[in-house]
C-alpha cells in the first residue's frame, strides 16, 4: 500500500538530546499529522498541521508543514525517558482520498 | 470526554474461523475508519463508515467487511481467517461532516488478533 518515506527508521539517543525526524512524499498532502505509539496501544495524536509553512509546537515538540506540501518534520527537544516509542507521520487529503497515509515510523530509544 | 474504545483488546483464532471486532467512537463523532497494522506493511486503511454507510474502502479482499450502527458504533468482520490476518486492528473516529483534510482522527487502543 501507499506509504510516506519517513526517516530515520530508528534512533538511539542519550537523555537530554534533541531529536529530529522527517517525512517526505512524492504527492501533495493537505494535512500532516504526527502520532506517537507505545507498545500495545493505538497511535496518539501529537501535532496536526493544516497549512503549508505552518510551524506548530506542543510542549517540547515542534513540527512544520513543508512549503511544497510534500514534507514535514518533527523535533523533540531535551528528550526524556517517556519520549520512548514509535513516531508516525501521516498525510491526509491526498488527491481527495479520504484516508490517512502513514510513514513507516521512527522508533526512538533513549539511554538514561 | 471518553476516547475511542475497542473490544476485545486481544483475540486468538484459528485459520478458517471468522472474527468480529467492535469500535465505539468519541461521542459526537460520526465517522469511523478501520486500519490494519502489521510489522511488514505498517498502517493500512481498510474502510470508513459514516452515517451507517461505507464511504471509502482500501485495497483489502472481500473477506474484510464492516458495518456501522445508528449510534455510530462500528464493527469489523473478517471471515475465513488466514495466518496473514494476524495484526493490530485500529479504529479511528472523527466528526466526519467537515472537509476531510481539516478533521483530526483519533485512534483507539486497537484489537490485537492472532491467527494460529
Amino acid at each position: 500500500g501507499q506509504q510516506l518515506n519517513q526517516s530515520p527508521q530508528s534512533m538511539f539517543i542519550q537523555e537530554g538530546e534533541d531529536v529530529s525526524m522527517n517525512c517526505t512524499s512524492s504527492s501533495i498532502f493537505n494535512t500532516w499529522l504526527w502520532y506517537k505509539q507505545e507498545p500495545g496501544e493505538g497511535p496518539v495524536l501529537l501535532i496536526a498541521l493544516y497549512k503549508a509553512g505552518e510551524l506548530t509546537s506542543n510542549g517540547r515538540l515542534t513540527a512544520q508543514f513543508g512549503i511544497t506540501r510534500k514534507d514535514s518534520f518533527l523535533n523533540i527537544s531535551a528528550s526524556i525517558p517517556s519520549d520512548v516509542g514509535i513516531y508516525f507521520c501521516a498525510g491526509q487529503g491526498i488527491q481527495g482520498a479520504q484516508k490517512l497515509v502513514f510513514g513507516q515510523g521512527t522508533r526512538l530509544t533513549i539511554n538514561p | 470526554k471518553a476516547g475511542v474504545t475497542q473490544t476485545p483488546r486481544y483475540l486468538i483464532k484459528t485459520r478458517g474461523q471468522q472474527v468480529t471486532l467492535s469500535c465505539s467512537p468519541i461521542s459526537g463523532h460520526r465517522s469511523v475508519s478501520w486500519y490494519q497494522q502489521t510489522p511488514g506493511q505498517g498502517l493500512q486503511f481498510l474502510f470508513e463508515y459514516f452515517s451507517e454507510t461505507q464511504r471509502n474502502k482500501g485495497n483489502f479482499p472481500g473477506r474484510f467487511s464492516g458495518r456501522q450502527f445508528s449510534n455510530s458504533r462500528s464493527e469489523m468482520n473478517v471471515s475465513t481467517l488466514e495466518l496473514g490476518d494476524s495484526a493490530l486492528y485500529l479504529c479511528a473516529s472523527r466528526y466526519g461532516q467537515g472537509k476531510f483534510a481539516s478533521e483530526t482522527q483519533y485512534f483507539g487502543p486497537g484489537t490485537r488478533l492472532l491467527v494460529l
